[in-house]
Parts: C-alpha cells; structure tokens; sequence
C-alpha cells in the first residue's frame, strides 16, 4: 500500500518559538494532502486541505497565519505552528490523497506529537 | 506494534444493511472511531465509542465492539446511496505525552440502486 512519512515524530519547544512538520508521500504523487489535529475529546480534527500549488483551505475557527500550510511539491506539503504556545500542544496527523482512475483514498502518516513548554 | 485492519471493499443494495469490519492490536485503546471519507473531501467523525462500552446507537448507525477479540463493527441500516464512500475505522491509545490516533486503511462502500 502507499506510504505516508511524518517529520519529526515528535518535538518539544519552547513557546514563542516556530515548528514545521513535514508530510510526504513515499511512493505516489498526492496533489492533495490533509492536515488534521487530535483534540481533547480524541477525535480528529481536519484544520485545512492542502492543495499543490495553490493556497491551503482552512476550516472554520483555524488560524491560516498561526498554522501556516505550503505544499511546494506533488510529495510534500510542510504546516508550520508560528509563534506556538502551550494550547497548540498536540498529536497532529496528515494524510496524503491518492487518485487512480476513479478511486480515491487516503492515506495516513504516522502523526507528530508537538509539546510546547 | 499498533495495527488497525479492516476489509477493501464492500458492496450492498439500496435500502440492505451495511455491516463493516475492523480488527485491533492494541489492547489499551481509548476511544474507537468510524469516520466517513467522500471523494475529494476530508474526514468526517461518524460516531465513536469508548473502550468500556460494547454497544452504541446513533440513528442508523450501530457500533459494535468486543473488546476480547479486538473487534468493531460498524452497521448501518437502510443504506442509501448517499453512503457511499470510505469509511475508516480509528483507535486512540495513549502514549507518552498524549492520545496518538492510529487508522485503518479504510473500506470501500458502494451501494447499489
């Protein structure tokens, strides 16, 4: 099956300071990747889709300018927590969207658990 | 390791019910989730159930799970052709600094008029 890679798996930082998480698709071209955010009550969360070559779609309530989403080539798509603080810890996951003639799926990297101190 | 398992593809009729399986390894999951994918779009929480629970209902949607054998089903009744799409199961489990979400690979619903 297709394979999603997550960078870094998990990081700790300090507040104020800037985090980028990297989402690739190992094996296929994903001209959209999802980025998703694990809440409290342990659901998932879609924050944006993230569309190649194009600006990212937000979802409602999601900062674009504190999670800022790039997704510079067919098999990367970066989001960055800007200025981050203790509230933005979390496990945020992506997955990477694979179309084939006329199936479509999706597939899930393992997550990155961010920790901000 | 944490694995999540569940079948390709299933194929019913409309107005049938949707029965859609999912296996576990990790024994101390959580929660347990069933999210719906339509094409193009990204996922949508159905319903999930907590690990001391063996049953919940919600509307069309019954979620079964016994916990012995690692296994929860997710049933919908009087399929329509609005059902149609991927349907992932989830588990949460805790580790280390919080709950991590592990997915399936999805199964693949079509429902036939």
């Amino acid at each position: 099956g297709a394979v999603v890679s997550q960078h870094p798996s998990w990081v700790i930082c300090k507040s104020g300071t800037s985090v980028k998480i990297e989402c690739r698709s190992l094996d296929f071209q994903a001209t959209t990747m999802f980025w998703y955010r694990q809440f409290p009550k342990q659901s998932l969360m879609l924050m944006a889709t993230s569309n190649e070559g194009s600006k990212a779609t937000y979802e409602q309530g999601v900062e674009k300018d504190k999670f800022l989403i790039n997704h510079a080539s067919l098999t990367l798509s970066t989001l960055t927590v800007t200025s981050a603080h203790p509230e933005d810890s979390s496990f945020y996951i992506c997955s990477a969207r694979k179309e084939l003639f006329s199936t479509d799926t999706q597939y899930f990297g393992p997550g990155t658990r961010l920790t901000v101190l | 390791g944490e694995d999540v398992e569940q079948s390709l593809f299933l194929s019913v009729r409309e107005g049938d019910s949707s029965v859609i399986n999912c296996t576990y390894t990790d024994s101390s999951s959580t929660y347990l989730y069933w999210y719906k994918q339509e094409p193009g779009a990204g996922l949508q929480l159905l319903t999930y159930i907590f690990s001391n629970m063996d049953m919940k209902q919600d509307q069309r949607l019954t979620v079964l799970l016994n916990k012995k054998d690692k296994h929860l089903s997710l049933r919908i009744a009087d399929t329509q052709t609005g059902d149609s799409a991927i349907y992932f199961c989830a588990e949460s489990i805790w580790e280390t600094g919080g709950f991590k979400t592990i997915f399936g690979a999805g199964t693949r619903l079509f429902v036939k008029a």
